[in-house]
């Protein structure tokens, strides 16, 4: 089992771009949280997806958007990139309240 | 408003040392509390829940409700214990989001 991975690894960004990040999930788990963890700092929520659906959503504006597809993958999008959107952003995934897996992340930056 | 203090940005410690990595919290209601950590290189990984009352590596932490604290301990520090230790809690009822303090990094020297 490969654990929840992520694509791409890095990349670059100019203002105003949009950017779509994707996470599968770990093997059998159903709910996929994304978080956003910017220099020096922990990890904040951002939203989280289960059953193709938004389910819980942190404090982030409407530029970020999600989705989930029937194979419990996920995107996520964030439109007008700003620069301070420049962070690493990680994919978790869970089933039913048991461990919190997370993948390695995509660091964006936005120049 | 949930929130997770951890008052520390860095911890340096010798070998054999003890280590406590302290952690309050501010929520209203019965959170789960968490320590996750990651090594050098590597992704966020559960170290462990205060639910479970396990010791995993060592390292053991207790839920203090009184003072809204989860201090992370271990009696004997070792090398490979360096790393950054992230604090976290989430909602008991199962909601899956957690909420991190913002990390203290961890060094333990030879």
């Amino acid at each position: 089992d490969a654990g929840v991975t992520q694509s791409p690894t890095h990349l670059i960004k100019t203002r105003g771009q949009q950017v779509t990040l994707r996470c599968s999930p770990k093997s059998g788990h159903d709910t996929v949280s994304w978080y956003q963890q910017a220099l020096g700092q922990g990890p904040q929520f951002i939203f989280q997806y289960y059953e193709e659906e938004e389910r819980q959503r942190g404090n982030f504006p409407d530029r970020f958007s999600g989705h989930q597809f029937p194979n419990y993958s996920s995107e996520l999008n964030v439109n007008a990139l700003l620069l301070g959107d420049s962070a690493l952003y990680l994919c978790a995934s869970t089933r039913s309240g048991n461990t919190i897996y997370f993948g390695e992340g995509s660091w964006l930056t936005v120049v | 408003a949930q929130r997770v203090t951890q008052p520390e940005k860095l911890l340096s410690v010798f070998k054999g040392a003890p280590v406590e990595l302290k952690c309050n919290y501010s929520y209203s209601g019965s959170p789960e509390l968490f320590w996750y950590v990651q090594y050098s290189r590597q992704r966020l990984q559960l170290l462990l829940r205060h639910i479970s009352r396990e010791s995993i590596k060592g390292f053991t932490a207790d839920l203090n409700k009184g003072e809204t604290s989860f201090h992370l301990k271990k009696p004997f520090a070792q090398e490979e214990d360096s790393a950054m230790y992230y604090c976290a809690l989430s909602d008991q009822g199962g909601s899956e989001k957690l909420v991190f303090g913002k990390g203290t990094k961890l060094t333990v020297n030879p």
